[in-house]
């Protein structure tokens, strides 16, 4: 059974550090890997999706990398700023056809 | 890209009655569509995956005839939640798996979240 792990639970920084969110999955056959942003009551924002074959994906401030071998993923935001606070949230997919497994998110405060 | 919507966005309603949830895909068909909730301060759970012109399939711990799901078109999934009860307040969030339609080629088969139900059970 597929399980996501993200560390840390909750992270706080100084507006313009830079930083990293891990993610851990416990099988590596996955399809892909999706990070969210979910600001608070709201849904979810598609941040960066990796396929299984890509090994990372970057837009903007935001890279995120995929180690399948390894069951890891890790989302690095540069020059953090304070409209970057909300809740992370890692998912993969096993199959084209399967339902979506996620984290329990990191939640992350950038101070002004 | 393609869009997912979810109606109504946000409903308030008294313990012992029932609250349908709608969930289009919009541009595109989803012969799948995916039922999660989101209880504070935690991830999201898949409940139940919807198939169109099927019945669905329940997540284990989830009460198939509590959480109606009806996935009568390939653009419309409902999730009816019956005898509502506190408890039951929660995040309901849908997704539906781009198949066919104008959403872009690089889009197929992704899954495309909706924006999110927030229940609250009286």
């Amino acid at each position: 059974k597929q399980e996501v792990t993200q560390i840390p639970a909750a992270l706080s920084v100084p507006e313009g550090e830079n930083l990293v969110l891990n993610c851990s999955f416990t099988d590596s056959a996955i399809y892909n890997l999706q990070w969210f942003r979910q600001d608070p009551g709201k849904g979810l924002t598609s941040l960066l999706l990796i396929q299984s074959s890509q090994r990372e994906q970057t837009s903007g401030r935001l890279n995120a990398s995929l180690d399948k071998s390894s069951g890891r993923s890790t989302l690095y935001i540069a020059a953090s700023q304070p409209g970057d606070s909300a809740t992370y949230l890692c998912a993969v997919m096993k199959t084209s056809y399967d339902k979506v497994i996620f984290g329990p998110g990191t939640s992350l405060s950038v101070i002004p | 890209g393609a869009v997912v919507s979810q109606h109504p966005s946000w409903v308030i309603c008294k313990s012992g009655t029932s609250v349908k949830i709608e969930c289009r895909s919009l541009d595109f068909q989803a012969t799948t569509m995916f039922w999660y909730r989101q209880f504070p301060k935690q991830s999201l759970m898949l409940m139940a995956t919807s198939n169109e012109g099927s019945k669905a399939t329940y997540e284990q711990g989830v009460e198939k005839d509590k959480f109606l799901i009806n996935h009568a078109s390939l653009t419309l999934s409902t999730l009816t939640v019956t005898s509502a009860h506190p408890e039951d307040s929660s995040f309901y969030i849908c997704s539906a798996r781009n198949e066919l339609g104008r959403a872009s080629l690089s889009s197929y088969n992704e899954q495309f979240f909706g924006p999110g139900t927030r229940l609250t059970v009286l």
